[in-house]
């Protein structure tokens, strides 16, 4: 089956700075790929997400790459808040097949 | 509320009890899904509807786990005589589509610990 690795498991950054989360896949059927935010104390929360067509796709302050050939994407944050604390999750799903496969998750910590 | 709701928050079950979480999506959400996330870890998939049909239980861990969606809306997640190791909490997402991967929706989730 499918598996994503995910790196680093915590990242702490000034606030202004970049952040930046990479993930890796092993089944190359594996086509769509998003990423969560998860506060504590909920559920994880869609912030963006790209099919295997895309090589890059942005949304204001954050974007997300991805590798198809090395089998791995990354999610970038630039301006960072304080707000964007929490943890990160990658996912990995392929056509067929519904199931997500999470990564182990990234906690980020904006200093002020 | 619009977003996906699940009841209880929080449960406390004795060892050996049987346990039922409830998950209603989105209304007209096709596809469902359950998840459990053990404290510090990635959410890990359970089961997945399409309306009231269980495409997908490849996940469910033992035959103690039981899901349904009879209606093709809200769905029940039942755990039969729990043990320690069931202690995690149960996320249940929705998402509008049955085919494409669309985007999903979570809810809080239920914490259940098994004492």
């Amino acid at each position: 089956g499918e598996n994503v690795e995910q790196h680093p498991s915590t990242l702490s950054v000034q606030e202004g700075d970049s952040a930046v989360i990479k993930c890796t896949y092993s089944d190359s059927a594996s086509n769509y790929f998003p990423w969560y935010k998860q506060e504590l104390g909920k559920g994880p929360q869609l912030i963006i997400d790209i099919r295997s067509n895309v090589g890059e796709k942005k949304d204001q302050r954050i974007a997300v790459t991805l590798n198809k050939t090395a089998k791995h994407f990354s999610l970038h944050i630039t301006e960072t808040q304080p707000e964007d604390s929490a943890v990160y999750f990658c996912a990995a799903s392929k056509a067929g097949r519904r199931a997500l496969t999470f990564g182990s998750g990234t906690r980020l910590q904006v200093q002020p | 509320g619009a977003g996906v709701s699940q009841s209880p928050r929080y449960k406390v079950a004795k060892r050996g009890q049987d346990v039922a979480l409830r998950c209603d999506p989105i209304s007209g959400h096709v596809s469902l899904f359950w998840y459990q996330q053990a404290l510090g870890q990635g959410p890990e998939f359970l089961t997945y509807f399409q309306n009231e049909a269980q495409l997908d239980k490849s996940g469910l861990p033992s035959d103690r786990f039981f899901a349904e969606r009879p209606e093709g809306s809200v769905s029940t997640l039942k755990i039969q005589r729990t043990q320690q190791e069931d202690s995690a909490v149960y996320l249940c997402a929705s998402s509008l589509g049955g085919q494409l991967n669309t985007e999903a929706f979570f809810g809080q989730g239920t914490r259940l610990t098994v004492v």
